[in-house]
């Protein structure tokens, strides 16, 4: 089975651009989360998704960061303006619904820089 | 609110010994899943190991095994007859049973292993 893929590998983007990011996840994967690394703040929660449902989101990323699940296969991640500090990577995983004890399988991310 | 903590900012360790890495959760929640996963330095992020807050046997996987004191909340990560490809950083996750919430992350400890 392919594992969660993220495209593209690497984003430049020009401050105040609009930016997407785009993830598939593993087939039959039905919770699928967005996630921010960076040195200083480690890995954060963007979004989690069950099915085409939110149901959660990082309090802090509300403003310019909106992600979707435009269908059970397929999410999306648009920052709109992005800033330099938005420069970070971003990591796409999944898992299947229906075992709470499933661990999340990553991607292989997203390295944003904004200039 | 969950919370997971790594104090360990880095650990050096001499080829095929052991070592272990702390983490300490705070969770409100009687059953929630603890997971460990290893960052490479390519950056590829993967699924170690899981203990579920309901099991008195510590888990095992490979060379892996996990130190579980569930009246400290911490969960340990052991690596026995360390390897040089298992430098990399390590995080310890924490996913709440009852809620519907994303796993939250440590900092990570990075490890190197000296030949």
């Amino acid at each position: 089975d392919a594992g969660v893929t993220q495209t593209p590998r690497h984003e430049v983007a020009e401050k105040g651009q609009t930016i997407i990011l785009k993830c598939e996840p593993v087939s039959g994967h039905n919770d699928l989360f967005w996630y921010r690394q960076t040195k200083i703040q480690g890995l954060e929660l963007l979004s989690y998704f069950r099915s085409k449902s939110l149901m959660e989101d990082g309090g802090a990323f509300k403003d310019r960061f909106k992600a979707e699940m435009l269908n059970s296969s397929f999410s999306t991640l648009k920052i709109q303006p992005t800033e330099p500090k938005d420069s970070a990577v971003y990591l796409c995983a999944s898992r299947r619904t229906g075992g709470n004890n499933q661990a999340p399988l990553f991607g292989e991310g997203t390295r944003l820089s904004v200039l | 609110a969950q919370k997971v903590t790594q104090t360990q900012t880095s650990i050096s360790v001499m080829e095929k010994t052991t070592v272990t890495m702390d983490c300490v959760y705070e969770t409100r929640d009687s059953s929630y899943f603890l997971f460990w996963y290893k960052q490479t330095a390519s950056g590829e992020i993967v699924f170690l190991i899981r203990q579920d807050s309901y099991k008195k046997e510590n888990a095992t996987e490979g060379h892996y095994s996990l130190n579980f004191q569930k009246p400290k909340s911490s969960i340990g990560l052991i690596i026995t007859a360390t390897q040089i490809e298992d430098s990399a950083v390590y995080f310890c996750a924490m996913r709440e049973g009852r809620n519907n919430n994303a796993p939250r992350f440590g900092a990570g400890t990075k490890l190197s292993v000296k030949p």
